[in-house]
């Protein structure tokens, strides 16, 4: 099972948006609405951030937004933070009741 | 509140097992799957194993089948991670995860560390 794909990196100022893409396949993202996002900051657990590609937990801000097209799925994160600085991880469930992350994204605030 | 606290980790040498645990608190244990994850120094989160509510069914990703065996006492509110024929690339932090019942990880333990050293 590969790995989804995510760009190494993504940065902007405070207050501008950032788009995360996570790219797979029909047997994963693009064939089942369980794609879900990960916020993992160092020396914490990884925190839900958005899941069933589109939903929010409570407690996460509506800056944080999910979207998905065919095959690949995107995380938007609009009016930056300096505590947007993190890693961001894409999941999805697969094709064999199996589960696959991506790469990983670091995100950089300005 | 959801609590996930494992243990187990330590340093094996390739080729022994270890056997991680995972002690859950704070919601109704046997109402949920609970996943591993792993993370490899200076590498991504990497899924590992679920286990469904009951303990049905159990998946594996490819590295762990036939190696890795993952159960759960619901009268304990504990999950097993049995790792035999441990390998290198095995050395990772090991986190617990409760599935959110929509095949997502809603609430993680901090982990355990599993060192691979002769």
């Amino acid at each position: 099972q590969s790995a989804l794909t995510q760009p190494p990196s993504a940065s902007g100022s405070p207050g501008q948006s950032v788009t995360i893409s996570c790219t797979g396949a029909s047997s994963d993202v693009g064939g089942y609405n369980y794609v879900s996002w990960y916020q993992h900051r160092p020396g914490k657990a990884p925190k839900l951030i958005i899941y069933e590609v589109t939903k929010r937990p409570s407690g996460v801000p509506d800056r944080f937004s999910g979207s998905k097209s065919g095959n690949t799925a995107s995380l938007t994160v609009s009016g930056l933070q300096a505590e947007d600085e993190a890693i961001y991880y894409c999941t999805s469930f697969t094709v064999k009741n199996k589960f696959v992350f991506g790469t990983g994204t670091q995100v950089t605030v300005l | 509140q959801v609590q996930l606290v494992e243990s187990g980790g330590g340093v094996v040498q390739p080729g022994r097992s270890l056997r991680l645990s995972c002690a859950a608190s704070g919601f109704i244990f046997s109402s949920h799957a609970i996943h591993w994850v792993r993370q490899a120094p200076g590498r991504g989160l990497e899924w590992v194993a679920i286990i469904f509510h009951d303990g049905s069914r159990t998946y594996y990703a490819d590295f762990a089948e036939g190696r890795f065996t993952v159960s759960r006492d619901n009268s304990q509110n504990i999950v097993y991670l049995q790792m035999n024929r441990v390998r290198a690339e095995d050395m990772a932090v090991y986190y617990c995860v409760r599935d959110g019942r929509g095949w997502n990880f809603d609430y993680w333990g901090q982990g355990t560390l599993v060192t691979v050293s002769s």
